[in-house]
């Protein structure tokens, strides 16, 4: 089963505008975090932003916030304010409990941002 | 600090030729991974050690692959003998003890690797 689904290979958005990245999981493991990962065109897979399953608020980091929504088992990406560098691939990914430290990669959104 | 250190970042070889990928996490981290990426089928977890013990290979696609960590500092992906079908882009990645689950793995640059 599909643990980690990203649902729209694709997204676009003009600069300066929010857009929000879809990511939804499955999982029975009451423990687990969530992390979003961006990919640019150079290649490198950069750290964005973290949500932890028993955290109470969303997390923030900056332009990026996720919406984290329990009990649709959804963690969603919001980038406000989008700029031009923030064109590339984003990946959803998850490390469930039980002392391992695996995570689990969504197939990943391609933004493209418009001037 | 430094980052993950891969190298080399581009390799291109023939095929049936042994390929050796290298990989230095950051200091400190007790975690490894090797990943491969493709367009088929994304990113894909290859293996894992945890203080230099390889913890679930179940990813190495066939005996072709294998990895080794002689120490915290220095691990190895090889691929002998290399195959067409091989060619991807190969990251490794490293984190701190997991406390939680709230470390991230932080990435190399990744080598891309093209088997002709």
């Amino acid at each position: 089963a599909q643990k980690i689904t990203q649902t729209q290979p694709g997204m676009f958005v003009q600069e300066k505008e929010a857009v929000t990245l879809d990511c939804t999981y499955d999982t029975s493991d009451p423990s687990y975090g969530l992390f979003w990962y961006k990919q640019p065109s150079s290649g490198e897979m950069i750290f964005l932003i973290y949500q932890g399953s028993y955290d109470q608020q969303n997390a923030t980091e900056g332009r990026y916030s996720l919406n984290f929504q329990k009990a649709r088992k959804s963690a969603n990406l919001v980038i406000s304010a989008s700029q031009l560098g923030d064109s590339a691939m984003y990946f959803c990914a998850m490390r469930e409990g039980g002392g391992y430290n695996k995570l689990i990669f969504g197939a990943g959104t391609r933004l493209a941002v418009h001037p | 600090d430094a980052g993950v250190i891969q190298s080399p970042r581009h390799e291109v070889t023939e095929m049936g030729q042994e390929v050796t990928l290298r990989c230095k996490p950051i200091s400190g981290h007790d975690y490894l991974f090797w990943y491969r990426q493709t367009m088929m089928r994304g990113l894909e977890l290859l293996i894992y050690f945890n203080n230099n013990v390889p913890i679930d290979d179940s990813g190495m696609p066939e005996d072709r692959f294998s990895a080794k960590m002689p120490n915290a500092s220095f691990s190895t992906l090889k691929i002998q003998p290399s195959e067409p079908r091989d060619s991807a882009v190969y990251f490794c990645a490293s984190s701190p003890r997991a406390i939680g689950h709230n470390q991230p793995q932080h990435f190399g640059d990744g080598t891309r690797l093209s088997i002709l």
